[in-house]
């Protein structure tokens, strides 16, 4: 099992609410990656980090931030939630150019 | 054009059955490519890593032809439990720092 873990598992919340989603990864993997995902759709890449204080933006990054201060912590925020970011967050992490690992993912619900 | 192209499926096949999916990408510096199995609701999980050399794990066949950027799954023997969406996914270690850039997915039904 990886030890990936994200956290809320599930959220409900108002529209205009600020909200941090969580990813923690105990591997010591430098690579760690946020993707949205739509039921029956593809993954959608928002951000990406390669590592501590280095993040880059992926296709779907203007409305959310991340930061990387630590190796093993990876959150991303949702400054104003609207019902266009409901959806599945999932976080993954890889060392390398090695397989990723995902986290268990978190649904999201705004309302 | 998308850097991951996949067979849009869906496959329906009966238990037994071999199957087989492809995978194109565009960008010839990739370096790593991997097969991911997801099911309805869940996470993506490792299926196996692709090697330039072909690999085999049981039922499942992985094979990379760099030359013509393909990548291919076959599953033998196909089981109720394969049914899930298959993802092909490739590693970029040029500018892009280590993205990984999945296809669509291929979504498989092992009917009994």
């Amino acid at each position: 099992e990886a030890d990936i873990y994200q956290t809320p598992r599930y959220l409900v919340i108002g529209t205009g609410k600020k909200i941090t989603l969580e990813c923690s990864q105990t591997m010591g993997h430098d690579k760690m990656y946020w993707y949205q995902q739509d039921p029956g759709m593809e993954l959608h890449l928002i951000h990406y980090s390669y590592g501590v204080n280095s993040t880059e933006k992926g296709d779907l990054s203007s409305e959310s931030t991340v930061s990387r201060i630590r190796t093993e912590h990876f959150p991303l925020t949702l400054e104003s939630a609207r019902p266009s970011h409901t959806s599945q967050y999932l976080c993954a992490s890889r060392r390398g150019d090695t397989e990723a690992f995902f986290g268990q993912g978190t649904r999201l619900t705004v309302v | 054009r998308k850097e991951v192209e996949q067979d849009p499926g869906p496959f329906n096949v009966p238990e037994g059955a071999t199957v087989a999916f492809n995978c194109t990408y565009s960008n010839s510096a990739s370096q790593s490519f991997f097969w991911y199995r997801q099911d309805c609701r869940k996470e993506p999980k490792l299926l196996m890593s692709v090697y330039s050399s072909g690999n085999e794990d049981g039922r499942f066949t992985a094979q990379l032809n760099r030359a013509s950027q393909y990548i291919s799954l076959l599953i033998r023997d196909s089981k109720l439990s394969d049914s899930a969406t298959y993802l092909c996914v490739v590693n970029d270690r040029g500018s892009t720092l280590g993205r990984l850039y999945f296809g669509r997915g291929t979504q498989l039904t092992v009917w009994p």
